[in-house]
């Protein structure tokens, strides 16, 4: 069965310091994606990255980074320079077979940026 | 280009009432997603529609039931409420066949009293 592991449960910083989250993950299956969602105090879930298991290429997306690794089942998420409007829950998830198969949440990191 | 929508933005229940929950997907989209998503917790998957049939489905019982309408909206119906039915209820919409990233609606919170 699949499953998700957010560690941290809510992370303080002040604004422009660097926030790391943790995401640890289990699957049985070779095909499957991972993917990072915020939700903001609005409650909607904002879509931010999605890598899949055959491709462990870590990239930078603007303030956003990423780094995948299978050997630990690992899918770190870092925001650099953090903003006040960072602040949020933030959910990683997992998907077997499909990207649009069901999504599989961790229980969420908080992060509050304070100015 | 209109993303998810979903309604009521709030509703209030009574127990052992039922209630009915809309959502319209992004445009183009032809897959949708449920979730219920209890306060503090991360959102659990309920039902997955496409072409008007339920593909998957999380482990939740029969009270909670849905329908996916040729314009590919759904509806989500949850009957004989219990309190711990109280949530946010997330949809969620993706296309080519649900092979694609889920992008969620703003979610209906629903309150059993």
């Amino acid at each position: 069965a699949q499953k998700v592991t957010q560690a941290q449960t809510e992370i303080s910083v002040v604004e422009k310091e660097d926030v790391t989250l943790d995401c640890v993950y289990e699957t049985r299956d070779t095909t499957y994606y991972l993917f990072w969602y915020k939700q903001p105090p609005s409650g909607e879930l904002v879509f931010l990255i999605r890598r899949n298991s055959f491709d462990e290429q870590n990239e930078i997306s603007g303030r956003y980074s990423w780094n995948f690794q299978k050997s630990t089942s690992s899918f770190n998420f870092t925001i650099t320079a953090s903003q006040v409007v960072d602040s949020a829950v933030y959910f990683c998830a997992l998907s077997e077979g499909a990207a649009g198969n069901k999504l599989t949440f961790g229980g969420g990191t908080r992060v509050l940026v304070k100015p | 280009d209109a993303g998810v929508t979903q309604s009521p933005t709030h509703l209030i229940k009574t127990r052992g009432q039922q209630v009915t929950l809309r959502c319209s997907p992004k445009s183009g989209h032809d897959t949708v997603s449920w979730y219920q998503q209890a306060l503090g917790q991360g959102p659990q998957f309920i039902f997955q529609y496409y072409e008007e049939e339920e593909r998957q489905r999380g482990n939740f019982p029969d009270r909670f039931s849905g329908h996916q309408f040729p314009n590919y909206s759904s509806e989500l119906n949850v009957n004989a409420l219990l309190l711990g039915d109280s949530a946010l209820y997330l949809c969620a919409s993706s296309y080519v066949q649900g092979t694609d990233t889920q992008y969620f609606g703003p979610g209906t919170r629903l309150t059993v009293l």
